[in-house]
């Protein structure tokens, strides 16, 4: 079975410029989170999806958007791009809410972002 | 929502001895607790998890133990190698809702 996938792996954007990137959650899973990991810190929730709502959002800018489509594969959008965007972007998912059981959230490799 | 505090930040031990990492949640309706560890430039992976209805949980040379009256959980590491090098995470969850972190352990285990 396959895992969560990102892509693309890396990316290199310039300030005020825009980045996508895209997650494709385990196969039955409806939930994807997105986080935001910045060199040797820890993990800020950035956006949660579930049944392609938006669930909750974490404390960032509105440039920070995404969605999630009806296959639940997601999307991250980051607008604007600033120097400390620059970070590793982790996509998760799970079975997703309404589940009781067997709720575990499962990482992607990431994608690393670097703004120059 | 919830909170979840983890305590130490850092942590050296010398190969062989044993490390704890500890962590303390808000909200008393969350029910399932996981662990993960990410190795450097690598993505967090599960190691072991812990459910409300369940006290301890051991596999191998892990453990985790859970006081839902202290609301605090602990991750136990015996027997420390050199590869057990990495940072840890733990969370903790109602089921079926958002996953709460909390700030990360950075274990070094001296040869």
């Amino acid at each position: 079975e396959a895992g969560v996938t990102q892509s693309p792996t890396h990316l290199i954007k310039t300030r005020g410029q825009q980045a996508t990137l895209r997650c494709s959650p385990i196969s039955g899973h409806t939930s994807v989170y997105w986080y935001q990991q910045a060199l040797g810190l820890g993990l800020q929730f950035l956006l949660w999806y579930d049944e392609g709502e938006e669930r909750n959002r974490g404390n960032f800018p509105p440039r920070f958007s995404g969605r999630q489509f009806p296959n639940y594969s997601s999307e991250l959008n980051v607008n604007a791009l600033e120097l400390e965007d620059s970070a590793l972007y982790l996509c998760a998912s799970s079975l997703g809410t309404g589940r009781l059981s067997g709720n575990t959230i499962y990482f992607g490799e990431g994608s690393w972002l670097t703004v120059v | 929502g919830e909170n979840v505090e983890q305590h130490p930040s850092t942590l050296s031990v010398q190969e062989g001895d044993s490390a704890v990492i500890k962590c303390t949640y808000s909200d008393s309706a969350s029910n399932y607790f996981p662990w993960y560890k990410q190795e450097l430039g690598k993505r967090p992976q599960l190691i072991i998890d812990i459910r409300s209805n369940v006290g301890e949980k051991k596999d191998q040379r892990i453990a985790v133990t859970l006081n839902k009256t202290a609301k605090h959980f602990s991750l136990h590491i015996t027997e420390t190698q050199p590869e057990d090098s990495a940072v840890y995470f733990c969370a903790a969850s109602i089921t079926g809702n958002q996953f709460y972190f909390g700030t990360g352990t950075s274990l070094t285990v001296i040869p």
